[in-house]
């Protein structure tokens, strides 16, 4: 099945560092979301985009949606870590109700 | 307030088997959607039921089916097992449908040998 690209596949920083990652598309989304997936663990939810260009902040969280509406980031400023985890992109289209997942960014965060 | 259940937590079949799994969404949502996730990679759309009927479904054979319950508890069930059936089933709930803030189980893993 379709997957969205991100990259980068995974990421080694110091705590402290500022973090970001981006997930592109070949179709359009019409709400962009960021999921957080810890070892052993579903995903949870971290931001929520409804509008193309919006830029929403969650505490230390960053997250665009793309002016043509085919990607988005997420920034983590000040990386603890907590941060540590699998970090998912997925898009949802206006009328169907199942998400596009990426391929996923992995995040290591070193002392 | 309990979040997403899912049973089991891990099991192992054998290739042609069959198996159930089961998912009970958090309080207060109606509609129940399933993934797969295999190793390494992000989760994939199976299908959705919301009102107890299958309403959307992603690119799997009808080797998968499920059931939503009036309590809007769900099974997924998967018969004739693969080899490549084998990832962790994310079962996942929201208030409504069309919407893609999910709440998701912790997932049942899966190992067909």
């Amino acid at each position: 099945g379709q997957q969205l690209n991100q990259s980068p596949q995974s990421m080694f920083i110091q705590e402290g560092e500022d973090v970001s990652m981006n997930c592109t598309s070949s179709s359009i989304f019409n709400t962009w979301l960021w999921y957080k997936q810890d070892p052993g663990e579903g995903p949870v939810l971290l931001i929520a985009l409804y509008k193309a260009g919006e830029l929403t902040s969650n505490g230390r969280l960053t997250a665009q949606f793309g002016i043509t509406r085919k990607d988005s980031f997420l920034n983590i400023s000040a990386s603890i870590p907590s941060d540590v985890g699998i970090y998912f992109c997925a898009g949802l289209t206006g009328t169907a109700s199942k998400l596009t997942f990426g391929t996923g960014t992995r995040l290591q965060v070193t002392l | 307030d309990a979040g997403v259940t899912q049973s089991p937590t891990h099991l192992i079949k054998t290739r042609g088997q069959q198996v159930t799994l089961r998912c009970s969404p958090k309080s207060g949502h109606d509609t129940v959607s399933w993934y797969q996730q295999a190793l390494g990679q992000g989760p994939q759309f199976i299908f959705q039921y919301y009102e107890e009927e299958e309403r959307q479904r992603g690119n799997f054979p009808d080797r998968f089916s499920g059931h939503q319950f009036p309590n809007y508890s769900s099974e997924l069930n998967v018969n004739a097992l693969l080899l490549g059936d084998s990832a962790l089933y994310l079962c996942a709930s929201s208030p409504t449908e069309n919407t893609g803030e999910l709440f998701f189980g912790e997932g049942s893993r899966l190992t067909v040998l």
